[in-house]
């Protein structure tokens, strides 16, 4: 069975401290991972699409890495504006369409 | 803003009854998944269809049901409430029918009581 998890569960940072959130997977056939915000009481937002090992993406604050086995999504000097659930997914090859399978997610919140 | 409506933003039922879920999903999106958010299981995936013809099934309880309209709105149908239905239930589209960029709606709040 496809397994995606994230790890810690939750984070407290202090405002400018850095760190990594992880998502390992074991997925046969992986075609795509990608990253979520979620706000309290909002749906999800799209963040990034990674599709094979050593790919890199950032936005802002965030940069997020991919193995063949897991990725990190490295927060570099957070602000509490990036304080969120953070949700990683993956697709796997067999699937007629889109079909993601979520982890649980990493609440992250950034403390001023 | 998604640009993706979902209602009613909650619900407050008694088992057994029955719901209707809305979803308008984004001008232009063709496709429209449905998933169910609880906290012990995370975000799970339901259904998905493309303009108007079911694409991908999950893990849907045959309690529930879905369809997408010819204006391409979506509604996810769920009978016989049981107390582990209560959740948030999430509409999302896209554009095309496989991508994993989805557009989320603020969700429905399910309460069943």
């Amino acid at each position: 069975e496809d397994q995606v998890t994230q790890s810690p569960e939750a984070l407290r940072l202090q405002e400018g401290e850095s760190s990594s959130l992880n998502c390992s997977y074991t997925v046969s056939g992986l075609r795509g991972l990608f990253w979520y915000r979620q706000d309290p009481g909002k749906g999800p937002e799209f963040l990034f699409t990674l599709y094979s090992a050593g790919e890199e993406k950032e936005k802002e604050r965030l940069k997020a890495t991919l193995t063949k086995k897991e990725s990190f999504l490295h927060i570099t000097a957070p602000k509490p504006e990036d304080s969120a659930t953070y949700l990683c997914a993956v697709h796997v090859s067999g699937a007629g369409s889109y079909q993601l399978t979520f982890g649980k997610g990493t609440k992250l919140s950034v403390i001023p | 803003d998604s640009g993706v409506t979902q209602t009613p933003k909650h619900l407050i039922t008694a088992t057994g009854q029955r719901v209707t879920l809305r979803c308008s999903p984004r001008s232009g999106d063709l496709s429209v998944y449905w998933y169910q958010q609880s906290l012990d299981q995370g975000l799970q995936f339901l259904i998905q269809y493309y303009n108007g013809e079911e694409r991908a099934k999950g893990n849907i309880l045959e309690r529930f049901s879905a369809q997408q309209f010819p204006d391409l709105h979506s509604e996810l149908n769920l009978s016989s409430l049981e107390l582990g239905d209560s959740a948030l239930y999430f509409c999302a589209s896209s554009v095309a029918v496989s991508t994993g960029e989805l557009f989320f709606g603020e969700g429905s709040r399910l309460t069943v009581l």
